[in-house]
């Protein structure tokens, strides 16, 4: 596709579910993150892959959450026993190298409410 | 650590009126700076960005110009339009793989 997929683009968990969510780049892109953004606030860090190398997990809020990007190009993010505070859009983004320049291109999110 | 403040929000304006949209940062070192805009039911995307001091960033009609001496990076429009009504995020990126966000400034343009 053209664009940073996500899915799905809501989702509705009860409290102690796991859940996964799916990243789709934009294709040959070899960086993604994964931000979380709060309602009425910035997004804010999770994690970043260059191709399938985690190279930085320093924003995951807690050992529930995990990623993964296994060959370099879809990656998911899962949240196993989800409490009420994981509540929020996740959002994923991509950009075709590893610069601090580089223009990132975010998908529309992942509407997540645990209840 | 390096941040990023913005004015609170929501600043409502009649179409053709001047924006500002005030945005300070702490880094260290000169990092570059984005402008990010979100629109209603949409992703993120790049708006503009400025990669050194007293560079300007432009794109459709908006500007920004990187100020090392005020730590400033404030976003203007001369004319706005009710097409612009969104939401802006200033950010910068304290090394490479991660990007700190302000908490984003909601634009009403009422027309």
């Amino acid at each position: 596709g053209a664009g940073v997929s996500q899915s799905p683009r809501y989702k509705v968990a009860k409290r102690g579910q796991d859940v996964a969510l799916r990243c789709d780049p934009i294709s040959g892109h070899v960086s993604l993150f994964w931000y979380q953004q709060a309602l009425g606030q910035g997004p804010e860090f999770l994690t970043y892959f260059q191709n399938e190398a985690q190279l930085d997990k320093s924003g995951l809020p807690s050992d529930r959450f995990f990623a993964e990007r296994p060959e370099g190009s879809v990656s998911t993010l899962k949240i196993q026993r989800t409490q009420q505070e994981d509540s929020a859009v996740y959002l994923c983004a991509s950009s075709r190298a590893s610069s601090t320049n580089e223009k990132l291109f975010f998908g529309s999110g992942t509407q997540l409410s645990v209840l | 650590g390096d941040s990023v403040t913005q004015m609170e929000g929501p600043v409502t304006l009649s179409e053709e009126a001047f924006l500002t949209i005030n945005c300070t940062y702490t880094a260290t070192g000169y990092p570059s700076l984005f402008w990010y805009v979100q629109y209603p039911g949409e992703g993120l995307q790049l708006l503009l960005k400025a990669t050194k001091a007293d560079d300007k960033g432009s794109n459709k009609g908006f500007e920004a110009t990187y100020r090392k001496e005020t730590t400033s990076f404030h976003l203007e429009k001369g004319s706005v339009q009710v097409s612009d009504s969104a939401v802006y995020f200033c950010a910068l990126p304290p090394n490479t793989g991660k990007l700190i966000f302000g908490q984003g400034t909601t634009l009403q343009v009422k027309p």
